[in-house]
């Protein structure tokens, strides 16, 4: 979606390995998420971003970390993958909140750890 | 914390025909905010719609309504006048005023011609 890239758009690893994904934002958001989409469960929260250097933890953390150096940066490292993170990453950004905004979603990642 | 709840995994409609997607919610807050997001099969999400809980008016946008009962807790989506590129996942979600939000597992939505 303009103003949100996420890369790769698509990535095979190994089990054990270390990935990490990106997020650019050129919309100067507040804050920034990282979901994961899985079947039967929707999209659940890993970590979000509330300004740079300021990051929490959202309900499915364990095994991932997250980095804010910059405003429009959001990366998500899998420290070393395993299977059960085979899948769908979202990365999406909002505005501050009190506003009635929703989320502005990048296209996704798909990742495969074999 | 907060649960958002799609009881339907998936629904047909025929084209033109009308369809309701449910959608319930469990929070403590007074003021929060509801969205209907579409997940087409290029995997993009897309606001659809979108309610304000302090507002009593429904959202209407085009083709896609909304029915809110806050009291109920409820939060179905209305889709008129089907059209084939309605065909999608549809997912509710909830904000809270600390700018979180919550999914449901989504409604997966076929319309046949």
């Amino acid at each position: 979606d303009a103003g949100i890239t996420q890369s790769p758009r698509h990535k095979v690893t190994e089990t054990g390995t270390p990935v990490t994904l990106r997020c650019h934002q050129t919309e100067n958001h507040r804050y920034m998420y990282w979901y994961r989409q899985d079947p039967g469960h929707g999209l659940r929260l890993i970590h979000y971003s509330y300004g740079v250097k300021d990051t929490d933890k959202g309900e499915v953390s364990d095994g991932y970390s997250v980095s804010r150096s910059k405003t429009e940066d959001f990366l998500l490292t899998l420290e070393s993958a395993t299977s059960s993170q085979t899948s769908v990453y979202f990365c999406a950004i909002s505005d501050a909140g009190g506003s009635p905004g929703g989320y502005t979603f990048g296209s996704g990642t798909r990742l495969t750890v074999v | 914390a907060q649960t958002v709840t799609q009881s339907q995994p998936e629904m047909s409609v025929q084209e033109a025909e009308t369809v309701t997607l449910s959608c319930t919610y469990d929070t403590s807050e007074s003021d929060y905010y509801l969205f209907w997001y579409k997940q087409p099969p290029s995997r993009q999400m897309i606001l659809v719609i979108r309610q304000e809980a302090y507002k009593q008016q429904n959202a209407t946008e085009n083709r896609f309504s909304v029915n809110f009962q806050k009291a109920a807790k409820s939060f179905s989506l209305k889709i008129s006048d089907s059209q084939l590129g309605d065909a999608a996942m549809y997912f509710c979600a909830y904000r809270t005023t600390g700018n979180q939000f919550y999914f449901g597992t989504g409604t997966s939505l076929t319309v046949i011609p």
